[in-house]
């Protein structure tokens, strides 16, 4: 079946440091893959998204680019504010008959990043 | 665009209590999903609806879990007899089908905890 592996947290940076969460996933299908954001005390948000092979997914200064040769989807950002403290989770969507593009999640990565 | 609503957002009850959970997608949506997420982990697909019909089941929704779509608008999640493994934040999600590209927009979930 389809499984998400992503980096174990707690990651604990200072504000401006550069940021990587790694993500490799497994599928049967071709997914479309995802990170989405969960705030203290709100929903999941989605972050970023990639459809095909080789697109590169960016919102608010993180970027993830879909690697098929590597099944990943290595979240980024170059300098982490204090207002990116969040849970993030890496996703992915692949068909396996008919029109159920479910989600499939990794378990998070708590961020935390202090002034 | 309202965004999904969920009602209620908690909710504390007692083992062997039914409770029922509403989720109001997006308006143009037209598929719904239900996931469960428990402390820790990544949301796991529960349930997908395409209008109103119910389309696939997870294996996690045993035959206490019942779901509905009437009219193809809201839906609500029912736990009969509920049991300590139950608590759990439930979320709603919906979408555009628009197959592999599409994006699913989460609701701030319910947070349920048997005692």
């Amino acid at each position: 079946g389809d499984s998400v592996t992503q980096m174990e947290g707690p990651v604990t940076l200072s504000e401006e440091a550069f940021l990587t969460i790694n993500c490799t996933y497994t599928a049967t299908g071709y997914p479309s893959l995802f990170w989405y954001v969960q705030y203290p005390g709100e929903g999941l948000q989605l972050l970023l998204k990639a459809t095909k092979a080789d697109d590169k997914g960016s919102n608010k200064g993180f970027e993830a680019t879909y690697r098929k040769e590597t099944t990943s989807f290595h979240l980024e950002k170059g300098s982490v504010q204090v207002s990116d403290s969040a849970v993030y989770f890496c996703a992915l969507s692949a068909n396996s008959g008919g029109s159920n593009y479910k989600l499939t999640f990794g378990k998070g990565t708590l961020l935390t990043v202090n002034p | 665009d309202t965004g999904v609503s969920q009602n209620p957002r908690h909710k504390i009850t007692k083992r062997g209590q039914n409770v029922t959970f509403r989720c109001d997608p997006i308006s143009e949506h037209n598929r719904l999903y239900w996931y469960r997420q428990t402390l820790g982990q990544g949301p796991e697909f529960l349930t997908y609806f395409q209008n109103e019909a119910q389309l696939e089941k997870s294996r996690l929704l045993s035959d206490r879990f019942s779901a509905e779509r009437p009219k193809g608008s809201f839906s609500t999640l029912e736990i009969q007899r509920t049991e300590q493994g139950d608590s759990a934040m439930y979320l709603c999600a919906s979408s555009l089908g628009t197959g592999r590209k599409e994006t699913q927009y989460f609701g701030p979930g319910t947070r349920l905890l048997v005692l």
